[in-house]
């Protein structure tokens, strides 16, 4: 069935350096790709997003990646501060069906 | 808040009670997602309205469970029977009809004891 691997699943990094998280999907119909991000009690919320037609994209300090052929996607947080700590999602979604799969998250710590 | 909202925010029930939830979506949204989360995991899909039809629901989804959208407006999640594992967040989701982005609700926490 459909999959998608997140790794790592803590981080733990000191403010102003880079986080990265990466994800493996499993259906290669998947062309749509978010980024959600959760703290603790509150909803999960879409930060960034890339569709299968592009390869990079970025928003200020965040920026994702994509490799289509090896199924891979990134998040990248350059310039990490504290209210970065919280819980990352990726997800894969094929825009033709109804059905988003969830990696299992990154808990990120951003030391002060 | 125009944003999606969920009755109740947490229910506490005894094992083998029904529980009810409800999902309200931002009101353009004709698309609906319910999603079930544990501690320590991402969202799983449960199943998906486009206006009033069900057009999708998980493989992996209990027959006690079961979903409603019957104007096209507010869904209802009902689990019948509730089992200690089914204690989770809830999570219901909405979109607008050619859009992707999905926007969630605050969830109903729910613990069977």
């Amino acid at each position: 069935g459909e999959n998608v691997e997140q790794h790592p699943s803590t981080l733990s990094v000191q403010e102003g350096d880079s986080a990265v998280i990466k994800c493996t999907y499993s259906d290669s119909a998947s062309n749509y790709f978010p980024w959600y991000k959760q703290e603790l009690g509150k909803r999960p919320q879409l930060i960034i997003d890339i569709r299968s037609n592009v390869g990079e994209k970025k928003d200020q300090r965040i920026a994702v990646t994509l490799n289509k052929t090896a199924k891979h996607f990134s998040l990248h947080i350059t310039e990490t501060q504290p209210e970065d700590s919280a819980v990352y999602f990726c997800a894969a979604f094929y825009t033709g069906g109804f059905k988003t799969i969830f990696g299992a998250g990154t808990r990120l710590f951003v030391k002060a | 808040d125009t944003g999606v909202s969920q009755d109740p925010r947490h229910k506490i029930t005894k094992r083998g009670q029904n529980v009810t939830f409800r999902c309200d979506p931002i009101s353009e949204h004709n698309r609906l997602y319910w999603y079930r989360q544990t501690l320590g995991q991402g969202p799983e899909f449960l199943t998906y309205f486009q206006n009033e039809a069900q057009l999708e629901k998980s493989r992996l989804l209990s027959d006690r469970f079961s979903a409603e959208r019957p104007k096209g407006s507010f869904s209802t999640l009902e689990i019948q029977r509730t089992e200690q594992g089914d204690s989770a967040m809830y999570l219901c989701a909405s979109s607008l009809q050619g859009a992707v982005e999905q926007f969630f609700g605050p969830g109903t926490r729910l613990t069977v004891l």
